[in-house]
């Protein structure tokens, strides 16, 4: 069975700074990974996946992630935030076992001050 | 524009009663999918159809019912045998047949129980 752990539930960071979003996974077999953001009161945002190939995946708005099989890790960074970067962020997987279906971390609520 | 449209944004409840929070997609995914979101917490899986007239129970089905008679259509019907129904729901959508495919989501339906 598969599972995702975002190790951080709260992230502040002040504005302009950078920024790491951690996500560890468990699977059996090879996976695919994505990041996902929630704005207040508003449904889930695709921001990046991870298929195959590069482990280094650029998404929108700036952010990208690191596959790294050996530490079982996704992490989503972003050199400098911004105060609209403000969201909750999501880490799931899925692999060929689970067909269509998406196991989701707990989230992050990333929290940009001035 | 190709989306999936979720209504009411906001619902409101009293005890005892059945409601129905629709979910409309116009991407022609063939797969269909119910989350529930409580705060501070991730999204749990309520039921989820891969094709027309079939769907299967989710981790949280108990309470909740489905119905998927047209492709673009899975409404659900939170009934009085949902003990706690407050909480954020998200519908999504996603091409069938491929771990690989992302999952797009609605806007949300927020249910409150007075």
């Amino acid at each position: 069975a598969q599972s995702v752990t975002q190790l951080d539930s709260q992230v502040p960071v002040f504005e302009e700074a950078p920024v790491e979003l951690r996500c560890n996974y468990s699977s059996s077999v090879s996976v695919y990974l994505f990041w996902y953001v929630q704005y207040p009161n508003q449904g889930l945002q695709l921001l990046l996946k991870y298929l195959s190939g590069s482990t280094l995946v650029k998404g929108i708005n700036g952010f990208e992630a690191e596959f790294n099989k050996s530490q079982t890790s996704f992490h989503l960074r972003k050199p400098s935030v911004h105060i609209s970067d403000t969201a909750e962020y999501f880490c799931a997987v899925s692999d060929n076992n689970a067909g269509n279906m998406l196991t989701f971390g707990g989230g992050t609520r990333l929290m940009v001050k001035p | 524009d190709g989306g999936i449209t979720q209504s009411p944004k906001y619902l409101f409840r009293k005890e005892g009663q059945n409601v129905t929070l629709s979910c409309e997609q116009n991407l022609n995914h063939d797969a269909m999918y119910w989350y529930r979101q409580d705060p501070g917490q991730g999204l749990r899986l309520i039921y989820y159809s891969q094709i027309v007239n079939d769907f299967q129970k989710g981790d949280i089905a108990e309470g909740y019912s489905v119905s998927r008679e047209k492709k673009e259509s899975f409404p659900l019907t939170v009934t009085s045998a949902q003990k706690n129904p407050t909480a954020f729901y998200l519908c999504a959508s996603s091409i069938s047949g491929r771990s690989y495919n992302e999952q797009f989501f609605g806007p949300g339906t927020r249910l409150t129980v007075l």
